[in-house]
C-alpha cells in the first residue's frame, strides 16, 4: 500500500531561522509529488514536483524531488511568524489518486 | 471568481443518522475530491469525481459515497453514522485533470454523537 511519511511531525522556531521539512514514499505508480500548506482549515497548494533533482522556488520556499531515494525536501529560508501552518507533503500515483503524510506542524515564533 | 463553497458548516448528527454534504466548486472546475480530516488520521482521500463519474476512490466503506452534477457541483453521503465519523470533510476542486492544483472549501465540520 503507498505511504508517504512526513518529519519531523512538529517543529519550533524563531523568526529568521531556515527549516527543512522532510518527506519520504512508497509508491507503486508515483505520478508526482506536492506540498501543501494548511492553516485553519483549507490547504493551499506550494509545489508539485514530477523530475528528480530540478529544484522549485517560491519566495523564500523551495522544494526538491529525489525520485532514485523516494523522498522529497521543503526549505522555507528566514521564516515568518506567517509561515506557522501545517505542511503537507502528497503523493499522487497514476491514476491521480492523492495520498497525504500526516503533515509537519512548525510554529514559528517572534 | 468564488471560491469553493461547502454546505452546511457545521452539522450534529446522531449514530445511525446520515447526512449529506454539499459542494459547489469554482466555476469552471470540472473536478471535484472529497477529503476525511481527523486529527488521528490526517487528511484521507474518499473519492473524485469528474464530469459526472466517479474516477478514484479511497479505502473508505461502502457508507460513503457520492455523486456529481451536470453543473460540476458535488454532494458526499455517509449511511449509517458512526461515531469514527466526525471528522472535517473537505472539498477540492480543479480544472480538470491537473487535479494537482486543487481549491480547498472551508470544510464542513461534522459530529456524530
Amino acid at each position: 500500500e503507498d505511504k508517504v511519511v512526513q518529519s519531523p511531525l512538529s517543529l519550533v522556531v524563531h523568526e529568521g531561522d531556515t527549516v527543512t521539512l522532510n518527506c519520504s514514499y512508497e509508491v507503486t505508480n508515483f505520478r508526482s509529488l506536492l506540498w501543501y500548506k494548511q492553516e485553519k482549515k483549507a490547504p493551499t497548494f506550494l509545489f508539485m514536483l514530477t523530475s528528480s533533482g530540478i529544484e522549485k522556488k517560491s519566495g523564500r520556499l523551495s522544494s526538491i524531488l529525489d525520485k532514485k531515494e523516494l523522498f522529497s525536501i521543503l526549505n522555507i529560508t528566514a521564516t515568518q511568524t506567517g509561515d506557522s501552518a501545517v505542511y503537507l507533503c502528497v503523493e499522487m500515483d497514476s491514476s491521480y489518486k492523492l495520498i497525504f503524510g500526516s503533515g509537519t506542524r512548525l510554529l514559528v515564533r517572534p | 471568481k468564488a471560491g469553493v463553497t461547502q454546505t452546511p458548516r457545521y452539522l450534529i448528527k446522531t449514530r445511525g443518522q446520515q447526512v449529506t454534504l454539499s459542494c459547489s466548486p469554482i466555476s469552471g472546475h470540472r473536478s471535484v475530491s472529497w477529503y476525511q480530516q481527523t486529527p488521528g488520521q490526517g487528511l484521507q482521500f474518499l473519492f473524485e469525481y469528474f464530469s459526472e463519474t466517479q474516477r478514484n476512490k479511497g479505502n473508505f466503506p461502502g457508507r460513503f459515497s457520492g455523486r456529481q452534477f451536470s453543473n460540476s457541483r458535488s454532494e458526499m453521503n455517509v449511511s449509517t453514522l458512526e461515531l469514527g465519523d466526525s471528522a472535517l470533510y473537505l472539498c477540492a476542486s480543479s480544472l480538470d485533470s491537473s487535479v494537482y492544483e486543487q481549491y480547498f472549501g472551508p470544510g464542513t465540520r461534522l459530529t456524530v454523537t
